[in-house]
């Protein structure tokens, strides 16, 4: 079956500008993650989604940063006036338990 | 709070050589663990995860770990080490039921 799937792969914006990165997650996973991933890095955790909701968005570094899942399915990362900083792979992952499949994610790269 | 730790930022092995990638983690319940593979402009991979029981898992691709709780460690371990092998290794410790906190990674480099 498919597995977890980004949109799009790579993004090249520039500073200030507005970007959606999009995840399709394993069809009937209720549960959504988002990473990022900094060079040399692990990934780290932004938010989790269970159903519409986001039940922890503790790791969403500042308020430029906005994710939803209006269906319970898609979900989409939303970052607004980009910095260099955000430059990143950032990584989406679904689960119907405890273990979490991942995307192959987006590189964002920030000009 | 929770954390996990690689110590080995880099190793180097030769084909057919044993493996062993260090993980320790800090947490303060049973945790979840796992190993994860993840090769240049891929995803990450699963190799092998530990919920409950038997201490020592096996994995796919022939790796294997073991959970110490008395050390805090969950290594990762491989027999003999293919070329195909090389790549980068992330441990992961899963914290309550959902987030997972990742380790900062090992760089796998294998000499023919």
């Amino acid at each position: 079956g498919a597995g977890v799937s980004q949109t799009p792969s790579n993004k090249v914006t520039e500073k200030g500008k507005y970007v959606e990165l999009r995840c399709d997650p394993i069809s009937g996973h209720t549960a959504l993650y988002w990473y990022r991933q900094s060079l040399g890095q692990g990934p780290e955790f932004l938010i989790y989604f269970q159903g519409t909701g986001a039940a922890d968005d503790s790791g969403l570094p500042n308020d430029r940063f906005f994710a939803v899942r209006p269906e319970g399915s898609v979900s989409t990362l939303k970052i607004q006036r980009t910095e260099r900083g955000d430059s990143a792979v950032y990584l989406c992952a679904s689960s119907p338990g405890s273990e979490q499949f991942f995307g192959p994610g987006t590189r964002l790269t920030v000009l | 709070a929770q954390s996990v730790t690689q110590p080995d930022i880099h190793i180097t092995v030769s084909e057919g050589a044993s493996l062993e990638l260090r993980c320790n983690y800090s947490y303060g319940a049973t945790p979840y663990l796992f190993w994860y593979v993840q090769s240049p402009g891929q995803g990450l991979q699963l190799l092998l995860k530990y919920f409950s029981g038997d201490t020592l898992v096996q994995g796919i691709k022939g790796f294997e770990a073991e959970f110490k709780r008395s050390q805090s460690s969950f290594n990762l371990r491989k027999p003999s080490v293919h070329w195909s092998d090389a790549a980068e290794y992330f441990c992961a410790v899963g914290a309550g039921t959902y987030k997972y906190i990742f380790g900062t990674g090992t760089r796998l480099k294998v000499l023919a």
